[in-house]
């Protein structure tokens, strides 16, 4: 199985505030690489696909980058409404494996 | 707008197992592949496995031996069996599609999920 890190595994920033996640693959997964934000209580929700590819109707502060084992994901500016889990996922191969996810608050 | 809806028991007593249901609204269920994801309460998300609407099937090997999924495209439907059922399986239960019927795709419908308490 392809074992996926993130950190850090939880943060805590001031609204308006720059806020990146870092993402490891334990072997080149090429960009096969998504973001979901889980909202407490709620399903998860994809919002980045193949590493940078926002998904329709997602705020264009979201962004990702990255290729191979490493991978970030910003919050350009942090907004109340972000409070949630965040967990990248792999899909090069199977089984699909998640990160353990970041908790991001809000300071 | 496609809709998925977890459906089943929400206690399980130890040793049996559990039965699921995902129904399928706002489009078909033909032509996708169709999966299950589960998480453990304040824990991570682990993949069960998926189906395609055509029946084939693919589970992760940590529960290979015990999972068991079928789809019915005439109720645009389709099941989780988990068997031998333990404590260590408590948790939301989640079906979730694939964004289309391409290699491997991200997860672009969920449902609400569904919690499962495997309790005597």
């Amino acid at each position: 199985d392809i074992q996926m890190t993130q950190s850090p595994s939880s943060l805590s920033a001031s609204v308006g505030d720059r806020v990146t996640i870092t993402c490891q693959a334990s072997q080149d997964i090429s960009n096969y690489l998504n973001w979901y934000q889980q909202k407490p209580g709620k399903a998860p929700k994809l919002l980045i696909y193949d590493t940078s590819n926002l998904e329709i109707g997602v705020p264009p502060r979201f962004s990702g980058s990255g290729s191979g084992t490493d991978f970030s994901f910003t919050i350009s500016s942090l907004q109340p409404e972000d409070i949630a889990t965040y967990y990248c996922q792999q899909y090069d191969n199977l089984p699909f494996t998640f990160g353990p996810g970041t908790k991001v608050d809000i300071k | 707008q496609v809709q998925l809806q977890e459906s089943g028991p929400g206690l399980v007593k130890p040793s049996e197992t559990l039965s699921l249901t995902c129904t399928v609204s706002g489009g078909s269920i033909s032509s996708y592949y169709w999966n299950w994801i589960r998480q453990p309460a304040g824990k991570g998300l682990e993949w069960i496995g998926r189906i395609y609407s055509s029946g084939s099937t693919n589970y992760n090997p940590s529960l290979k031996s015990r999972v068991t999924m079928s789809v019915d495209t005439s109720k645009n439907q389709f099941s989780l069996k988990l068997r031998s059922m333990t404590a260590a399986d408590t948790g939301v239960y989640y079906c979730a599609r694939e964004s289309n019927s391409g290699y491997y795709q991200p997860f672009d419908y969920w449902g609400q999920g569904t919690l499962v308490t495997v309790s005597s």
